[in-house]
């Protein structure tokens, strides 16, 4: 299937420094990635979509300021939290649209290992 | 507005029995995909399987299982001879095809975690 590595797996961070984390879709081009936040045994939380060559959509509530989304390949896309502070301490994962040209199944979603950001 | 409901927050099972986690979805629209993903402890969510809205057909792969009944807007899934290493967080997502803001987004369930007691 499709493979989509994220990095770094984790992080820990002063408050108030800035955090970039790097998604990459390994074997295949996504015009479509999408960041997740997840807590402490719940679900995952859409942040924003991030479609190459444009600006990203942000979900009602979240900072885009806070949360800077690039996009700039068919196979890379960054998240950097800016001047973190430990609320922003989560588990980040990212993912890709698989559009079906190569051995993903169209239109799935593949995530990547996620990152563990801690902010002290 | 779509929404998938996993109403089986913990489930424990006996190595060797077999289990199923049901997933049923709410949406307005015809076309659709269903996913079921596998998280488990190490994090990483690992895909199962997508199922067309308009295949019903039920599948099979190994141990795994899938029932998707339209009627009942259910897609529930079974793992037979359930083993330790099928311990892990399921979630159940629904999608939209492509529609402006849309662009396949998840909907996800709130998640089953399995227990496979050896």
């Amino acid at each position: 299937g499709a493979v989509v590595s994220q990095h770094p797996s984790w992080v820990i961070c002063k408050s108030g420094t800035s955090v970039k984390i790097e998604c990459r879709s390994l074997d295949f081009q996504a015009t479509t990635m999408f960041w997740y936040r997840q807590f402490p045994k719940q679900s995952l939380m859409l942040m924003a979509t991030s479609n190459e060559g444009s600006k990203a959509t942000y979900e009602q509530g979240v900072e885009k300021d806070k949360f800077l989304i690039n996009h700039a390949s068919l196979t890379l896309s960054t998240l950097t939290v800016t001047s973190a502070h430990p609320e922003d301490s989560s588990f980040y994962i990212c993912s890709a649209r698989d559009r079906g040209f190569g051995r993903g199944a169209a239109d799935t979603q593949y995530f990547g290992p996620g990152t563990r950001l801690t902010v002290l | 507005a779509q929404k998938v409901t996993q109403a089986q927050t913990e489930i424990s099972v006996v190595e060797k029995e077999d289990v199923t986690l049901d997933c049923v979805y709410e949406t307005r629209d015809t076309t659709y995909y269903l996913f079921w993903y596998k998280q488990p402890p190490s994090g990483e969510l690992v895909f199962l399987i997508r199922r067309n809205s308009f295949d019903e057909q039920n599948e099979i792969s190994g141990r795994y299982s899938w029932n998707f009944q339209k009627s009942t807007s259910s897609f529930n899934f079974t793992i037979t001879a359930s083993q330790v290493v099928d311990s892990a967080v399921y979630f159940c997502a629904l999608s939209e095809p492509y529609s402006g803001a849309g662009s396949y987004q998840l909907t996800f369930g709130k998640g089953t975690k399995l227990s496979v007691i050896p």
